[in-house]
């Protein structure tokens, strides 16, 4: 079945510690995006990637980096630089005419 | 700018009591409304598209809805499977997609 993965489903950090999230997905989409979800908020964007080698900020992309080396796979990083980076992550795709797809998230903690 | 809000932000409701979730936007063009369901935990799971006012589209036990300004889940005999947070999201001409802070449905036997 296609599909997005997204692991570690949770993710412990200490302070001061850069942490990767990984992102597949098997869907063939060209575009990948990446999602923060607090609660009582709406999904807000971080960073997201038309095609292989490119991407752009979103509304909240201070503190975060990404990479786009294969068409599958869309890693975010949330640096130390991120004010508050205790949240649910969740990574979505989409294609021509497919609305958008998202992964189970990641639940990362930062103590 | 885009603005979404959903009301209510809770909602609790006997099973088989019917109810509306409601969705307001403003948005510079409106490509498209789309309604997601969220289990806890788990990443938002697609529901509907609807594009212009007046359309409406229908799934088992779930009906939306869209006029020029507002959108409407309408959840028709509950069960408590239709438990979750739903979300709706506008997206405007230029493709930016604008979420809501979604209600969320407690359906109890």
């Amino acid at each position: 079945d296609g599909g997005i993965t997204q692991s570690p489903k949770y993710l412990f950090r200490k302070e001061g510690q850069n942490v990767t999230l990984s992102c597949e997905q098997n869907l063939n989409h060209d575009a990948m995006y990446w999602y923060r979800q607090d609660p009582g908020q709406g999904l807000r964007l971080i960073y997201y990637s038309q095609i292989v080698n490119d991407f752009q900020k979103g509304d909240i992309a201070e503190g975060y980096s990404v990479s786009r080396e294969k068409k599958e796979s869309f890693p975010l990083t949330v640096t130390s630089a991120q004010k508050n980076p205790t949240a649910f992550y969740l990574c979505a795709s989409d294609g021509i005419d497919s609305p958008l797809h998202f992964g189970n998230g990641t639940r990362l903690t930062v103590t | 700018e885009d603005q979404v809000t959903q009301s209510p932000e809770a909602l609790r409701l006997q099973e088989g009591e019917s109810s509306s979730l409601n969705c307001s936007y403003t948005v510079s063009g409106l490509r498209g409304l789309f309604w997601y369901r969220q289990d806890p935990g788990k990443g938002p799971e697609f529901l509907f598209t609807l594009y212009s006012a007046g359309e409406e589209k229908e799934k088992e036990r779930l009906k939306a809805t869209l006029t020029k300004k507002e959108s409407f889940l309408h959840i028709t005999a509950p069960k408590p499977e239709d438990s979750a947070t739903y979300l709706c999201a506008v997206q405007d001409s230029w493709g930016k997609l604008q979420f809501g802070a979604g209600t969320q449905v407690v359906v109890t036997p």
